[in-house]
């Protein structure tokens, strides 16, 4: 089956330290993969996306990596700041299966200066 | 460029109500359309998508069901709220080309009284 697993949190760093937030994935095939990001009150905002393997998603200074070997898109940023505080969702959306995305559960990252 | 719109933001409504939640997409056409409820502090539960006019997938059964009476409209709803129907709703569309995004609402937040 298809399903995606996040990082469990919270999360809390310090302004300018370094983020990854980890997700896997089970995919039937060969699916594309997306971060989104929520910030409180709001809906989620696609932040990048990376349709086959070893691409490289990046925006806003996160970037991700699709790792079919290990299965990954870990999420990272060199210097977080205070607004990028949010939830992050992964998710993988599977070819020829249906139209159905598949969201982890989300992980929260709070920023603090 | 593409919009998805969403209303009411928020909404209060007693147990035992009926609900209509709306969204509409513009600038394109023959989108996947999809809801979403988000518990509060929680990940995305697909409630129902629909890939075309009068087209509707149930994800979980429940209250409330779905319809689409026009290419780009999806209406959410209930006959009689429970208390259990309190939550985040979020409404998401996605074009048919292979590897697109979902690109969600604003949400709306329900609470039942």
């Amino acid at each position: 089956g298809n399903s995606v697993t996040q990082m469990e949190g919270p999360v809390t760093l310090s302004e300018e330290a370094f983020l990854t937030i980890n997700c896997t994935y089970t995919a039937t095939g060969y699916p594309s993969l997306f971060w989104y990001v929520q910030y409180p009150g709001e809906g989620l905002q696609l932040l990048l996306k990376a349709t086959k393997a070893d691409d490289k998603g990046s925006n806003k200074g996160f970037e991700a990596t699709y790792r079919k070997e290990t299965t990954s898109f870990h999420l990272e940023k060199g210097s977080v700041q205070v607004s990028d505080s949010a939830v992050y969702f992964c998710a993988l959306y599977p070819p020829n299966t249906g139209n159905q995305f598949y969201f982890g559960t989300g992980t929260s990252l709070t920023v603090i200066p | 460029s593409q919009t998805i719109h969403q209303w009411p933001a928020t909404l209060v409504q007693p147990v035992g109500s009926p609900l209509s939640l709306e969204c509409t997409v513009e600038g394109t056409s023959n989108p996947n359309l999809y809801w979403y409820r988000q518990a509060a502090g929680r990940g995305l539960q697909l409630l129902f998508y629909s890939v075309g006019i009068g087209q509707i997938s149930s994800e979980v059964p429940q209250n409330l069901s779905a319809s689409r009476p026009q290419d780009r409209q999806f209406i959410l709803s209930s006959k009689k709220l429970l208390l259990s129907d309190s939550g985040f709703y979020l409404c998401a569309w996605r074009g048919q080309a292979h590897n697109q995004p979902q690109h969600f609402g604003d949400g709306t937040r329900l609470s039942i009284l």
